[in-house]
Formats: structure tokens, C-alpha cells, sequence
């Protein structure tokens, strides 16, 4: 069975500061896909990255980073200086191949604030 | 430009209606999808579909019931045995290919059930 867990439902900082999202997920198969996405208030969810299990390199993307480790079973998301439009509600997700084609299942989400 | 339409926004129906919710995409993606969202539980799959005329039950589809007629079209229609149904609901699409999988989103449809 596949499980991906949030703990943090609501983080709240101040502008500048730096955050971490946390993603644990649990899964049998060895090939499968990991992706962050945001919902803001309008929401629609925007695609943010993807990665496979085959590749655990980190990723940097301007003011966000990811850092994937297979050991700890994470796929944690860092903001480095927040700024308010950073506010939203990010998902963690994982899809792998089952019968009938890619199924994707989505943690509970956390949902960050940013002041000024 | 090429993207998902859900219609309409919001809905509102009377309890023991059928209602059904309209996903459209003209992305030529394969994959097809429908996700309930409720405060503070994330999305949870309700269907998806691969490939026309053949769809999967996700971990919700207790109440509800989808077609795939067209590779563009995926409606989600919410029959009355669906006992808490006001929720908002997203579709999505991908085009499953490895490395090729994140999904597209649209803006949703929330419904009310009175």
C-alpha cells in the first residue's frame, strides 16, 4: 500500500525566514515518482517537481530546494527566504504504476504562512 | 491554450440528486483522474482512467461514477448513495510515461449538498 504523510498541517513565519516542509512516504514498489505541488487560494494545484526513485540527487530552483532520501523514506521541500506570495497550501505526492494505469495519492497537505 | 476546464465552479443540489461534474482536457494526455478534497485531509483519488473506455476505483469510489468515452472527457457523476458529498472536487490529467508523470490540475468545482 502507499501512504504519504505531512505531519506539519500549519507553519507559520515571518517573511526572509527559511522553511522546511516535511514528506515521509511508505510504498513497496521500487520504481515510483515523488512530486511537490502548491495550491494557493484559488485552488488550482501547480506543479512544482518530480522525482524518480532511481534518482536521488537534491534540486535547487531558485529560492526552493528538495532534498530526497531513500534511507529515510523522505522527500523533504525547503524555502529559503519566504516571501509572502510563498503563502499556500503544498501537497506532497507519490505515484507508481498499479493496474489500470499511474496511481497518484497525495499526503494531507501543510499549509504555510508567510508574513510580512 | 491547452489546459483542464472543470464546470461548473460551484454547484449546489439537493440531497438524494444525482449531479455530475464536467472535466475536460485538451492536453492529448491519457491519464485521467478525480480527487476529493476536504479541509484538512488532502486529495483523496476517487478514479482514474488510463486509456478510453477503461477506468479504475481509487480509494473513494464508494457513491460515485465515472465514463471515458472520449480520450478528452471524464465526467464524475455523484449519485445520491454518496452519503457526505459536499466537497471540493479536483481533476486532473498526465500523460504516463516514465519520467513523464506530474499532473495537471483544474480549478476545481466545489459542491453543496442541501
Amino acid at each position: 500500500a502507499q501512504k504519504v504523510t505531512q505531519a506539519q498541517t500549519e507553519i507559520s513565519v515571518v517573511e526572509k525566514e527559511d522553511v522546511t516542509l516535511d514528506c515521509v512516504y511508505e510504498t513497496r514498489d521500487t520504481t515510483y515518482y515523488l512530486f511537490w505541488y502548491k495550491q494557493p487560494p484559488s485552488g488550482e494545484l501547480v506543479f512544482l517537481i518530480r522525482r524518480n526513485s532511481f534518482d536521488e540527487q537534491n534540486e535547487i530552483s531558485g529560492r526552493y530546494s528538495w532534498n530526497f532520501q531513500k534511507s529515510t523514506s523522505s522527500f523533504n521541500f525547503t524555502i529559503t527566504a519566504s516571501q509572502v506570495v510563498d503563502s499556500a497550501v503544498y501537497f506532497c505526492a507519490l505515484s507508481a504504476y498499479h493496474t489500470g494505469g499511474f496511481k497518484t495519492i497525495f499526503g494531507a497537505g501543510t499549509r504555510l504562512f508567510v508574513k510580512a | 491554450d491547452g489546459g483542464i476546464t472543470q464546470s461548473p465552479k460551484y454547484l449546489f443540489r439537493k440531497e438524494g440528486q444525482n449531479v455530475t461534474l464536467s472535466c475536460e482536457q485538451n492536453l492529448n494526455h491519457d491519464a485521467m483522474y478525480w480527487y476529493r478534497q476536504d479541509p484538512g485531509q488532502g486529495l483523496r483519488l476517487i478514479y482514474y482512467s488510463q486509456i478510453v473506455n477503461d477506468f479504475q476505483k481509487g480509494d473513494i469510489a464508494e457513491g460515485y461514477s465515472v465514463s471515458r468515452e472520449k480520450k478528452e472527457s471524464f465526467p464524475l457523476t455523484v449519485t445520491s448513495a454518496q452519503k457526505n458529498p459536499t466537497a471540493f472536487y479536483l481533476c486532473a490529467s498526465s500523460r504516463p510515461r516514465a519520467g513523464d508523470t506530474e499532473a495537471f490540475f483544474g480549478q476545481g468545482t466545489r459542491l453543496t449538498v442541501v
